[in-house]
């Protein structure tokens, strides 16, 4: 089973800060995707990147697919408090509506005012 | 407005009935969905795959006889937790993707709090 390492597992960190999650795997993704959850809600696609190297900006938020496709990250620049949720990267097993979507650990962030 | 849908979004039983949750996929027809499990401050581990008119498929370590799935239509799959009991609280989502190639994207539902006491 490929497992989906996400570092660090909790963050808090003040307003106007910048902050970088990571998500690592030992196997190649075919693609790897980003979803923000917030308490008793389910998770809500941010991006999904397909090529090794590949950047993607969604405003202040930054997704970058590694090179080998086994590992990417996530840039926040000038967090905000609307920004706390909880962060999933995860790895769909294909491209078809039948795909598993498995997750990550998660990385649980919090912006304090 | 929301394409998956949950429901009940919260429900309390007591020890020992059962307790069927409800998917449906709003705008599109979905052959397969997905059910997880989220315990407090973790992930999601998928439980199941839910196939329209076929059996579903259980990820190792699912109980099949405590979680009855069951997708008998393209628009609803249901999930029963028979026999509850307190370490079957938990949240339970739901989702269905909305097929698209390389651009297909899951959709989640609004999940389902179950507190069993």
């Amino acid at each position: 089973t490929q497992l989906l390492e996400q570092s660090p597992q909790f963050l808090s960190i003040q307003e106007g800060e910048n902050l970088t999650v990571y998500c690592n795997s030992s196997s190649v993704f075919s693609s790897l995707q980003w979803y923000r959850q917030e308490p008793g809600e389910g998770p809500v696609l941010l991006v999904t990147v397909v090529t090794g190297g590949e950047v993607k900006k969604l405003k202040r938020l930054t997704f970058q697919f590694g090179d080998a496709r086994k590992d990417s990250s996530l840039h926040i620049t000038a967090a905000q408090p609307g920004d706390t949720g909880l962060y999933l990267c995860a790895s769909p097993r294909g491209y078809s509506s039948a795909s598993k979507i498995i997750f990550g650990s998660g990385t649980r962030l919090s912006i304090r005012p | 407005g929301a394409v998956v849908s949950q429901h009940p979004s919260r429900v309390i039983c007591k020890s020992g009935t059962s307790v069927k949750i409800e998917c449906r996929s709003l705008d599109f027809q979905a052959t397969t969905m997905f059910w997880y499990r989220q315990f407090p401050k973790q992930s999601l581990m998928l439980m199941a795959t839910s196939n329209e008119g076929s059996k579903a498929t259980y990820e190792q370590g699912v109980e099949k006889d405590k979680f009855l799935i069951n997708h008998a239509s393209l628009t609803l799959s249901t999930l029963t937790v028979t026999s509850a009991h307190p370490e079957d609280s938990s949240f339970y989502i739901c989702s269905a993707s909305r097929p698209g190639g390389m651009n297909t994207e899951a959709f989640f539902g609004q999940g389902t709090r179950l507190t069993v006491v």
